[in-house]
């Protein structure tokens, strides 16, 4: 199956700098990738949908100019969480689908991001 | 918000029996995913059944689709500690190319 591989997996930053996340494809093109947001025992919030080429779409309640999304490639998109503070620690994942309809996702291993 | 809700949130199990876990959604739907997250890992596709159909098998994977209801279940049978994870239902709507995750279901399988 397709592969998305996202780095790093884990990071510990000090509050107020820059993280960047990145996902790829490894195998495929992904015009679209969805970057989430998860909690300790919840569900994935989607936070964002990045694409190709454009400016990324985010869902209502999350703040744009915190976390950055470019998807410059078809097969690299990248989520920068800006002047971190502990409250943005949290696990991030990506996912890039084959196509629109009736297909499955593939998910990036995950990120925890740990701002002290 | 998220459209799905599952059931249980929690189930805890022995060896060898059988897991099921239900997930209700409101919207109209294309399909519905089930997914599998081991703790601190992505998640893993395990199934998908369309709108159109009912039942669907997958090794020891069943999962069954009533759009009336607007509700899936998926069992597993014959179940083993290697099961031990989270799962998740997902929508995929009428409208596009995004998912909707229910809350999940933390399974853990006894040895």
């Amino acid at each position: 199956g397709a592969v998305v591989s996202q780095h790093p997996s884990r990071v510990i930053c000090k509050s107020g700098t820059s993280v960047k996340i990145e996902c790829r494809s490894l195998d495929f093109q992904a015009t679209t990738m969805f970057w989430y947001r998860q909690f300790p025992k919840q569900s994935l919030m989607l936070m964002a949908t990045s694409n190709e080429g454009s400016k990324a779409t985010y869902e209502q309640g999350v703040e744009k100019d915190k976390f950055l999304i470019n998807h410059a490639s078809l097969t690299l998109s990248t989520l920068t969480v800006t002047s971190a503070h502990p409250e943005d620690s949290s696990f991030y994942i990506c996912s890039a689908r084959l196509g629109h309809m009736n297909t499955e996702a593939f998910f990036g291993q995950g990120t925890r991001l740990t701002v002290v | 918000s998220q459209q799905g809700e599952e059931d249980p949130q929690a189930l805890s199990i022995q060896e060898g029996e059988n897991a099921t876990m239900n997930c209700s959604y409101k919207t109209s739907i294309n399909n519905l995913q089930w997914y599998r997250q081991n703790s601190g890992r992505g998640l893993v596709h395990l199934i998908l059944i369309r709108s159109n159909e009912r039942e669907k098998h997958s090794g020891r994977l069943r999962v069954t689709l009533d759009t009336s209801k607007k509700s899936s279940s998926l069992l597993i049978t014959a179940s083993r500690a290697a099961d031990t994870a989270s799962y998740f239902c997902a929508t995929d709507g009428t409208s596009g190319s995004r998912l909707t995750f229910g809350e999940g279901t933390q399974l853990t399988v006894n040895p």
